[in-house]
């Protein structure tokens, strides 16, 4: 596709359960970026990808959060044992490479932790 | 962690007034981004700044990156009703580490009445 995809758009899950979002970057994009968006917050920086180089983990809260990409291509971000704490705007964003500063955002995906 | 302190948090403006917000760190960046997010999507890159001093301008948007390296304002000449939405700052910070490591203040949320 023309941008950076999200699925799902939205999530409603209980507390304690395991999810999985998933984001498409812009095809041709070498550098993945996960963030975390509460609701009348800025962006949270929680992981990124660049090609094969090990990702940048830094701003991952907990190890109940984790990602994985695949090449060049799809990434899926997993919470595990979801806390009401997780509920929030999960954004993808991708980039050319990374000191590319044009981050191209997916519209989200809504997590909502009951 | 870094901080980036954005304001004002919120405005509420007649349509055709200027509009000026800014961003403040206490530390120094490499680069100022400005992004705006409309509701249900991911935030639009508006104007990147790479260097101290720089103005840039995109339509009736103008940027500084401050001489200090540590202050960008965002400024909107006579405003529009879909210039509404959240505006935020983003930087790179100045330090060895992670390259992909964007920080966003927590917004500025623009109201505009026709």
């Amino acid at each position: 596709g023309a941008g950076v995809s999200q699925s799902p758009s939205n999530k409603v899950t209980e507390k304690g359960k395991d999810v999985e979002l998933r984001c498409d970057p812009i095809s041709g994009h070498t550098a993945l970026y996960w963030y975390r968006q509460r609701l009348g917050q800025g962006l949270e920086f929680l992981i990124y990808f660049q090609g094969n180089s090990a990702p940048d983990k830094s701003g991952l809260p907990s190890d109940r959060f984790s990602a994985e990409r695949t090449g060049e291509s799809v990434s899926t971000l997993t919470i595990q044992r979801t806390q009401q704490e997780d509920s929030a705007v999960y954004l993808c964003a991708s980039s050319l490479m990374v000191i590319d500063n044009e981050q191209f955002f997916g519209p989200g995906t809504r997590l909502t932790v009951l | 962690g870094q901080q980036l302190n954005q304001s004002p948090q919120s405005m509420f403006i007649q349509e055709g007034e200027d509009v000026s917000m800014n961003c403040t760190s206490s530390s120094i960046f490499n680069t100022w981004l400005w992004y705006k997010q409309d509701p249900g999507e991911g935030p639009v890159l508006l104007i990147a700044l790479y260097k101290a001093g720089e103005l840039t301008s995109n339509g009736r948007l103008t940027a500084q990156f401050g001489i200090t390296r540590k202050d960008s304002f965002l400024n909107i000449s006579a405003s529009i009703p879909s210039d509404v939405g959240i505006y935020f700052c983003a930087g790179r910070p100045n330090y060895g580490g992670s390259q992909g490591n964007l920080i966003f203040g927590k917004g500025t949320k623009l109201s505009v009445k026709p």
